[in-house]
């Protein structure tokens, strides 16, 4: 059983804030590193899928950096806005399996 | 495109019953998995398909069966139900496995 750590578990902050995350994962084995966003009653709706190490990706006011020799992967959201609120999970790929961190819940208040 | 669709949405069961929950994709993905969720935890990987025919095992298999005879649907079978596969299952599908997943809405199965 592999090890995916996210933190904080949870997240409050004003709207306008700029704030980030953080996903460690084993540094071997190491395939693909995904983020997704959850919101209540939903189910999870990818971001990104990083794969190579010094990766940086970004998606609007979201970005995300990925370490894989030191395993670690930041996920930043600048200027948070209140539709921002979800649980970001980040899911470590060995190849065919998936291990899923249990997520960092944000909320943004107006 | 329905993307991912999962049946039923809410499932309750007694104990040693058993039960098949049915997942499709239209996408042509050739890999796909289920996962369940459980509070307190990351999704945990049950079964996962790399293409029609083909299956293995992920982290928490026991207690569940899968097939995969067409790439489109990947059926979840559990054998004779226990209250501690209470949990929401989702199904996933993707491209390839190191590409983006795309989450079925999940069905939330309470076993009595």
């Amino acid at each position: 059983i592999l090890n995916v750590e996210q933190s904080p578990q949870s997240l409050h902050v004003q709207e306008g804030d700029s704030t980030n995350f953080t996903c460690s994962f084993p540094s071997s084995n190491f395939y693909a590193l995904h983020w997704y966003r959850w919101e209540t009653a939903k189910s999870p709706e990818a971001l990104f899928v990083m794969t190579l190490n010094g990766d940086e990706k970004k998606k609007g006011r979201i970005s995300a950096t990925l370490n894989t020799k030191e395993g670690y992967s930041y996920l930043y959201i600048k200027g948070s806005q209140p539709e921002d609120s979800a649980t970001y999970l980040c899911a470590f790929n060995t190849g065919n399996q998936f291990y899923f961190g249990t997520g960092t819940s944000l909320t943004v208040i107006p | 495109n329905a993307g991912v669709t999962q049946t039923p949405k809410f499932q309750v069961l007694k104990t040693g019953q058993s039960m098949t929950l049915q997942c499709a994709q239209d996408m042509n993905h050739e890999y796909m998995s289920w996962y369940r969720q459980d509070p307190g935890m990351g999704l945990r990987l049950i079964h996962y398909s790399v293409g029609a025919g083909i299956t293995d095992q992920g982290e928490v298999p026991n207690g569940y069966n899968v097939s995969r005879s067409t790439t489109e649907d990947f059926p979840l079978r559990l054998l004779s139900a226990a209250p501690s596969q209470t949990s929401v299952y989702f199904c996933a599908s993707s491209y390839r496995d190191n590409y983006e997943q795309y989450f079925g809405p999940g069905t939330r199965l309470t076993v009595t």
